[in-house]
């Protein structure tokens, strides 16, 4: 059962564009979702987080929503730079179960 | 402050074998979570200790096994090593501070190939 889901495996967007990245989740008890950029081989980079009180929150390029009625969530990355190609991870969790649910990921390329 | 380090980096070994993998968290933190990415299930739950208890699991085999040491580093054992066992072991760490207490930050993990 994918509890967190990111039904676009890959993202092709222009240098200088946004870029959307989505995550829809299923578990209603998830509190907390964290956003992680990934390189092949290296571990996950925590990029930004959000609290379920808040729909909305803002660090630099990056802007997470949240809208609980819908069970989704958003990764924007404004301006979009070459540094940004990688996997991102959506993930989940929730207090009393300290395990992170992970999506399965999007690979995003920053074309030149 | 330093980052989550995992050792050893790489590490090749044969079926039936058994494997230590180790990790060191951020200083202060004292939450470790130990995670599996694979190609086919992607990155998966394996346990959690807080203040040297097991505190959450996640559904693999007996065979993985861990603990934590009263400075706060993990180690993570498998046993009875199995081709499928072949993954990236991944540590992350989290400490209390307030507002912050899920952020998870993940060392560079443990390639393991099992032949």
């Amino acid at each position: 059962d994918q509890q967190v889901k990111q039904n676009s495996p890959s993202l092709s967007v222009q240098e200088g564009r946004i870029s959307i990245l989505n995550c829809d989740y299923t578990n209603s008890m998830f509190d907390y979702f964290l956003w992680y950029k990934k390189y092949p081989a290296e571990g996950p980079t925590f990029l930004i987080s959000i609290s379920s009180i808040k729909d909305k929150n803002e660090d630099g390029r990056f802007t997470v929503f949240l809208n609980k009625s819908a069970k989704h969530l958003s990764l924007h990355i404004v301006p979009s730079q070459p540094g940004d190609s990688a996997v991102y991870f959506c993930a989940a969790i929730y207090f009393g179960n300290e395990k992170l649910t992970f999506g399965t990921g999007t690979r995003l390329t920053i074309i030149p | 402050k330093a980052g989550v380090t995992q050792t050893p980096r790489y590490l090749i070994k044969t079926r039936g074998q058994q494997v230590t993998l180790s990790c060191s968290p951020i200083s202060g933190h004292r939450s470790v979570s130990w995670y599996q990415q694979t190609p086919g299930q992607g990155l998966q739950f394996l346990f959690e200790y807080f203040s040297e208890t097991q505190r959450n699991k996640g559904n693999f085999p007996g065979r993985f096994s861990g603990r934590q040491f009263s400075n706060s580093r993990s180690e993570m054992n498998v046993s009875t090593l199995e081709l499928g066992d072949s993954a990236l072991y991944l540590c992350a760490s989290s400490g209390e501070e307030r507002d912050r207490y899920y952020e998870q930050y993940f060392g560079p993990g443990t390639r393991l190939t099992v032949t």
